[in-house]
């Protein structure tokens, strides 16, 4: 079993519609969850983390996290072309606090 | 303030020669990831920097790659002799000890033939 699990995709919304991104991870004492975006040729970008359960937004971007089910989401809502791109869930582990384990990415399409 | 900044962009090579990568992290980041990404895929670690010290390279093929970070800022990331199935884009993210949060270069995209 990978670390961390993602469905690659690839997710079609229209525009204007939430997209939601999946992502479970394998360990159960995980304790910080980071989405990244990647633009087709280009690095990837932080843009959103998440420690406790629940839900954290920020803007048209919401993180979920269900500890207990070890899984984590990405919202997001009113979608827009320019949201099109490569999502990874990264997470780190616990008794390396900065060795990041990254899911193979979901690739979302945002259709006009 | 300036970013992860690596170099080439772009290299390619034919298989058996050496290739460098370079990276300079953001000023102040303790913390330096070289990273493997192919085609589809998530990163994957390579090598990871406290200072100068590496202190996480499991997942570094020791028999071509190798790597230092002098003085504990630059790092450069070696192959040789490099082979058709290291083509992939070789990322550089450097963050803060202590702090999850890492920041990605640019990529050196590699195409090994």
């Amino acid at each position: 079993q990978k670390e961390v699990e993602q469905n690659s995709g690839p997710l079609s919304v229209p525009e204007g519609a939430i997209a939601s991104l999946n992502c479970t991870y394998s360990d159960r004492v995980s304790q910080s969850f980071f989405w990244y975006r990647q633009y087709s040729g280009k690095s990837p970008e932080l843009i959103m983390s998440i420690y406790s359960n629940g839900d954290k937004e920020d803007g048209r971007f919401t993180a979920q996290l269900n500890k207990a089910s070890q899984y984590v989401s990405l919202l997001i809502r009113d979608s827009q072309p320019s949201d099109s791109a490569t999502y990874l869930c990264a997470v780190p582990t616990v008794s390396n606090f900065n060795k990041f384990y990254f899911g193979s990415g979901t690739k979302l399409n945002v259709k006009p | 303030e300036a970013g992860v900044v690596q170099s080439p962009r772009y290299k390619i090579i034919e298989k058996k020669q050496p290739v460098a990568f370079w990276c300079n992290p953001i000023s102040g980041h303790n913390t330096l990831y070289w990273y493997r990404q192919n085609l589809g895929q998530g990163p994957e670690l390579l090598i990871r920097y406290e200072n100068e010290e590496a202190v996480d390279d499991s997942q570094l093929p020791k028999d071509r790659f190798s790597a230092e970070r002098l003085k504990g800022v630059d790092s450069t990331l070696k192959i040789q002799p490099a082979e058709l199935g290291d083509s992939a884009v070789y990322l550089c993210a450097s963050s803060l000890r202590g702090v999850n949060e890492a920041f990605f270069g640019q990529g050196t995209r590699l195409t090994v033939v």
